[in-house]
């Protein structure tokens, strides 16, 4: 039982390339959700998804694409990499109608820096 | 001013201390308040979860949430060096919007 599984874990970017962060679950878990995180700026939430098919905006989606084919798997595309994107980027998840309804595992996380 | 204020830190104190981790918030809707743990370079882990006021103890930790000063706490008694992280505090309302507002986290150091 992995939990959740991001990758790569670090990368490297040139301003204007595209690239696509894994997230991975084995938990069965409905909600998933990408969150980066900046010194001084703290958790922000990217994109969340509440079950397969289903994507919404989260509070910084601006560059940024999800999609859910499946339950298991929450890629975040960086469509055109910008400096402002180089952060620490984790994925999420927890059970729908979890009674403490807050997001329950995270990622390890992924490094990424746009040169 | 932001809706949820966490003092950073950091904070050192010696093993076996008891520490106190705050966080105060502006926003009366708040009804689920959380704890995570954030070591370096690593995820965050839930650590506690409180619906409402009240206290919630799970060993050697407790939370307390005091709604009518708008101000929630963490407790670590009997500190260890493997408790040095980041504490970071979370909230939001009530209902399907599950709009996580966070802290900033305090960065703590038990010295052995």
């Amino acid at each position: 039982n992995a939990g959740v599984t991001q990758t790569p874990k670090f990368q490297v970017l040139k301003t204007g390339q595209s690239m696509t962060l894994q997230c991975a679950q084995d938990m069965n878990h409905e909600y998933m959700s990408w969150y980066r995180q900046d010194p001084g700026m703290g958790l922000r939430l990217i994109h969340y998804s509440v079950g397969a098919g289903i994507t919404d905006q989260g509070e910084v989606p601006n560059g940024y694409n999800v999609s859910r084919s499946t339950t298991e798997d929450f890629p975040l595309r960086l469509l055109s990499a910008a400096p402002s994107q180089t952060s620490v980027y984790f994925c999420a998840t927890t059970r729908r109608g979890d009674s403490m309804n807050t997001e329950a595992f995270f990622g390890q996380g992924t490094r990424l820096t746009v040169v | 001013q932001k809706e949820v204020e966490q003092d950073p830190g950091p904070l050192s104190v010696p093993e076996g201390a008891i520490v106190s981790l705050n966080c105060t918030y502006s926003n009366s809707a708040f009804q689920y308040f959380m704890w995570y743990r954030q070591y370096s370079r690593k995820g965050p882990e839930l650590l506690m979860y409180t619906y409402s006021s009240g206290n919630k103890e799970d060993g050697r930790f407790t939370a307390q949430v005091d709604k009518s000063s708008k101000y929630i706490s963490l407790f670590i008694r009997d500190s260890q060096p493997s408790d040095s992280a980041t504490y970071l505090c979370a909230m939001r309302g009530a209902g399907n919007n599950r709009k996580l507002i966070w802290g900033l986290g305090t960065s703590l150091a038990v010295n052995p």
